[in-house]
């Protein structure tokens, strides 16, 4: 399984843009990339998935270059409510669980 | 629709007990899963449960085991509670339990072992 890296934390103010850049050297051909949020005491909660290029949706973009070997989440002007802790994680196509790594701790402020 | 709902939410117990957690997943998801979160640990996977049978299981001991009744509802069970079982619970549901995608998850059961 694909090992992930993220940084610890970011810092950010209202109306900025977010981007968290995720690691993951050893992803295979039949991975896929994908990214959850969890506030405390709240499960996680689905954001984004991909497997190359960019996906767009409601809340976030999620950029992959061509090697796949990291990728980006871009949060658009984010607001005091986007303070959570976001994981990077990388899925096989046919596993039955997910990976967690440490997350990233992004804290808005006013 | 209704969400995936976890009781109790919270739990206190003392150490040598036993505890059983309820998980009743998004209606017609198949798929339910479980996670330990710890301050130390981060998230980690229990097992998952789909039509009733265990596909996978995480590296958690004997005294961790649960089931998936024939409405999807899940339980699982800790025995002999250690202090260091203190941890929130969640449980997640998704269609096929494959590839990453849409799960959704409880919002956990706080177990604190005394």
């Amino acid at each position: 399984l694909a090992k992930t890296t993220q940084p610890i934390s970011m810092d950010s103010y209202e109306g900025q843009e977010v981007n968290i850049t995720c690691s993951h050297n050893n992803i295979a051909t039949n991975d896929y990339i994908t990214w959850y949020q969890q506030f405390p005491s709240q499960g996680p909660r689905f954001i984004i998935q991909g497997y190359k290029t960019k996906v767009t949706n409601e809340v976030a973009s999620l950029f992959i270059p061509a090697d796949r070997k990291s990728s980006t989440l871009s949060l658009p002007r984010v607001s005091l409510s986007d303070t959570a802790v976001y994981y990077c994680l990388v899925v096989v196509s046919n596993d039955y669980k997910l990976s967690f790594g440490a997350g990233t701790t992004v804290t808005v402020r006013a | 629709k209704a969400g995936v709902t976890q009781t109790p939410r919270y739990l206190i117990k003392t150490r040598g007990q036993q505890v059983t957690l309820s998980c009743s997943p998004i209606s017609g998801h198949r798929s339910v899963s479980w996670y330990q979160q710890t301050p130390g640990q981060g998230l980690q996977f229990l097992f998952e449960y789909f039509s009733e049978t265990q596909r996978n299981k995480g590296n958690f001991p004997g005294r961790f085991s649960g089931r998936q009744f024939s409405n999807s509802r899940s339980e699982m069970n800790v025995s002999t509670l250690e202090l260091g079982d203190s941890a929130l619970y969640l449980c997640a549901s998704t269609a096929f339990g494959q590839g990453g995608y849409g799960y959704t998850f409880g919002s956990g059961t706080r177990l604190t072992v005394v």
